[in-house]
C-alpha cells in the first residue's frame, strides 16, 4: 500500500543552523501538507501546497520557514534559521484532492539543541 | 476557549469493553476526520465524515457525525489491545480551505 515517507526519522541541530526536512508523497497526490507537533501539545498545521504554490498557511510559517517541490517526488520543508522552540515532530501529509483524507508520513523529530 | 475539544482526555478499559470518544467543534465544520496516533508515530487515517448523520464504520470502529456537523463520536466495540493508542479528531473548518485543526487527543489504554 502506498504511503508517505520522511527522512531523516530524527534530526539534531544547533540553534541558528539550517535544516531542511524531506517527504515523498504518495506519487498520484496532488496537496501536500506540513504539520507539527511539540512534544505533548496538539497537531499544528503549517502550510499547504499545490500546484508548485502555497495554498495556505498557519502564522506559525514564518519568513524562517519555507517549502519547496524540487522535483516530481520530493516536498520539503526548510527552516532558515532554528530555534530551540522548533523542537518538534514535524509531519508530512498528502491527498488527491483538497477536501477529502490527508495521509500523513511518520514524521521527522527535530531537536534543536 | 479551544476551537476543538475531545473528550474524554483519557480512557483506560478492559479488554472486551466498549467505549466512546467525543469530538465536538466551536465553529461549523466542513469536514471531520478521526485519526489514530500511536506516541512518537505517525497518523493513521481510520475515518472521514462529511455529511450530518453520516456514519461509517471499519472493522469495530463506528464513527457517526451529528446533524448539526459539529460534534462526532466514535465507538469502538469489543475493544482489543490493539486499539490502544491516542486518537485524534481533526476538523476543516468554515473558512479554510485545506487545513486540519486538531484536537488534544483521547488517550486508550486497554487492560487485559
Amino acid at each position: 500500500e502506498p504511503e508517505v515517507t520522511q527522512t531523516p526519522s530524527h534530526q539534531v541541530t544547533q540553534m541558528g543552523q539550517e535544516v531542511i526536512l524531506r517527504c515523498v508523497p504518495i506519487s498520484n497526490h496532488l496537496y501536500f501538507y506540513w504539520y507539527r507537533q511539540i512534544l505533548g501539545q496538539k497537531v499544528e498545521f503549517l502550510v499547504s501546497f499545490y500546484n508548485n504554490e502555497i495554498s495556505e498557511k498557519s502564522e506559525i510559517f514564518d519568513d524562517q520557514f519555507s517549502v519547496e517541490r524540487p522535483d516530481g517526488s520530493n516536498f520539503t520543508l526548510k527552516i532558515r534559521s532554528t530555534k530551540l522552540e522548533d523542537s518538534a515532530m514535524y509531519f508530512c501529509a498528502s491527498s488527491v484532492q483538497r477536501e477529502i483524507e490527508q495521509f500523513f508520513g511518520p514524521g521527522t523529530r527535530l531537536t534543536v539543541l | 476557549s479551544q476551537e476543538l475539544e475531545q473528550s474524554p482526555q483519557s480512557l483506560i478499559v478492559q479488554e472486551g469493553k466498549n467505549l466512546t470518544i467525543n469530538c465536538t467543534s466551536s465553529k461549523t465544520l466542513y469536514g471531520l476526520y478521526w485519526y489514530k496516533q500511536k506516541y512518537g508515530e505517525g497518523l493513521i487515517f481510520l475515518m472521514m465524515l462529511q455529511k450530518g448523520g453520516e456514519e461509517k464504520s471499519h472493522e469495530k470502529i463506528t464513527a457517526k457525525l451529528d446533524e448539526k456537523k459539529q460534534q462526532s463520536s466514535l465507538h469502538i466495540t469489543a475493544s482489543q489491545p490493539s486499539h490502544a493508542g491516542i486518537y485524534l479528531c481533526g476538523v476543516r473548518l468554515a473558512g479554510t480551505a485545506s487545513k486540519l485543526t486538531f484536537g488534544t487527543g483521547t488517550r486508550l489504554q486497554v487492560t487485559l
